[in-house]
């Protein structure tokens, strides 16, 4: 089945504590991207990838880090993780930025 | 950098009744334009995508949109609601380069019996 994982799907941690939220796709996609729902603010790019060891920022890269060694991993790290970044994370990938973007489940972090 | 604007965090509805979700965005250049559809507890599902080559976008589960440059709208209609309509809807625009992804701030359906 063609789909796009994340783990963990829930995670409660402290601040400061680094942390890494993996996300692989099975399609192929060359594209994948990182995304933070909040309320009231749908969602913000984060981080996005074009192909193996390409990556740019998005609109809120501010605290993260990614990284694209593999095409179907694109793990977001959290090396000091603060309250605000405390969201609903969504992983997506595509054939490219023109294609639909498939979306993992989601990951709910909170950073205490 | 561009901006999308949802009109209406909250809409509500009959079912069988019209359903007309709201999207405004900022662009002199059409860009690609994107409907998504999430339903609680999940990840966001594709609903239609504009590319410029037809104004009028049908999608999945009977939606459609239709491209207004002059109005810089992309509003999203459906003839009849259904109650599995009932769901968060965002628009969403890319960029010239089609890397990057602005999205609405999204609007809940609620669909009526």
């Amino acid at each position: 089945e063609a789909q796009v994982t994340q783990n963990p799907r829930y995670l409660i941690t402290v601040t400061g504590k680094k942390l890494t939220v993996t996300c692989s796709q099975n399609m192929n996609h060359e594209y994948m991207s990182w995304y933070r729902q909040d309320p009231g603010l749908g969602l913000r790019q984060i981080y996005y990838s074009m192909n193996v060891e390409v990556t740019d920022k998005g609109d809120v890269p501010e605290g993260y880090k990614v990284s694209r060694k593999e095409k179907r991993n694109f793990p977001l790290i959290l090396e000091s993780p603060s309250p605000n970044q405390t969201s609903l994370y969504f992983c997506a990938s595509s054939t490219g930025g023109r294609g639909e973007q498939f979306f993992g489940p989601g990951t709910r972090l909170t950073v205490l | 950098a561009q901006s999308v604007t949802q009109l209406g965090s909250h809409v509500s509805v009959s079912e069988g009744a019209l359903v007309l979700l709201r999207c405004n965005y900022s662009s002199s250049v059409p860009p690609y334009l994107f409907w998504y559809v999430q339903y609680p507890n999940q990840g966001l599902q594709l609903l239609l995508k504009y590319t410029s080559a037809a104004t009028l976008v049908k999608g999945i589960n009977g939606f459609e949109a239709e491209f207004k440059k002059s109005e810089t709208s992309f509003h999203l209609t459906k003839p009849s609601a259904h109650m599995s309509d009932a769901a968060e809807y965002f628009c969403a625009v890319s960029d010239q380069g089609f890397n990057k992804f602005y999205f609405g701030s999204g609007t809940k359906l609620n669909v009526k019996p």
